[in-house]
């Protein structure tokens, strides 16, 4: 158990739809960091927070966004879903910005399956 | 910036043989490294990391990775692989600035084992 939580662990929904996918950071993590995961494009690291304030950006689509708030958890929310928007969303925290601060610890995923 | 090489897409062992999988980085001084497992449907966990000191670096699992600084990689060994080892396997790196700069993972290789 990294200490990393997401909810849900499993959503299904259909195209057109909004989600919005949470993430608790592990105790005293500064760092919140989202990533996505499907077959074709492997590991694509989506978007950083660092203590409520975006601190870098991946490959985010314009209908993703995401916040992180005073209590350090994150949510990120997908909008206007498509079918290619199926795959594993992650979710990493790491105690800092820099270095061997940036250790990431990794939750369970939250699985999105768009019908 | 530093980037991440994982050459081998998929690794099909025998159960008891020896495994390595190779991992090259690119970055202009030292990085932090780090090895991460996935197992089917399940979120990255942490096998082993480098920092600085001992270029072999023992992990969890029985693995182990040696930091070549003229070879820039940081090979991940196993002697004698289990089948509860078939899993997709991450190679990450991390800048020792003190800006903000988030680990850069591989695309990861696959590792199958058989009887």
């Amino acid at each position: 158990d990294s200490g990393v939580t997401q909810t849900p662990k499993h959503l299904i929904t259909a195209t057109g739809q909004r989600v919005t996918l949470r993430c608790s950071p592990r105790s005293g993590d500064l760092s919140v960091y989202w990533y996505q995961q499907s077959l074709d494009q492997g590991l694509q690291f989506l978007i950083q927070y660092y203590n409520g304030e975006e601190r870098a950006k991946g490959n985010i689509l314009e209908r993703f966004s995401a916040q992180q708030f005073p209590d350090l958890h994150s949510e990120l929310n997908l909008s206007s879903l498509e079918l290619g928007d199926s795959a594993l969303y992650f979710c990493a925290s790491s105690p800092g910005l820099a270095g061997r601060y940036n250790e990431q610890f990794f939750g369970p995923g939250t699985r999105l399956t768009v019908l | 910036a530093q980037s991440v090489t994982q050459p081998d897409i998929h690794i099909t062992v025998s159960e008891g043989a020896s495994l390595e999988l190779r991992c090259n980085y690119s970055y202009g001084a030292t990085p932090y490294l780090f090895w991460y497992v996935q197992s089917p449907g399940q979120g990255l966990q942490l096998l082993l990391k480098y920092f600085s000191g001992d270029t072999l670096v023992q992990g969890i699992k029985g693995f182990e990775a040696e930091f070549k600084r003229s070879q820039s990689s940081f090979n991940l060994r196993k002697p004698s692989v289990h089948w509860s080892d078939a899993a997709e396997y991450f190679c990450a790196v991390g800048a020792r600035s003190t800006g903000n700069t988030p680990l850069v993972f591989g695309k990861g290789t696959r590792l199958s084992v058989i009887a």
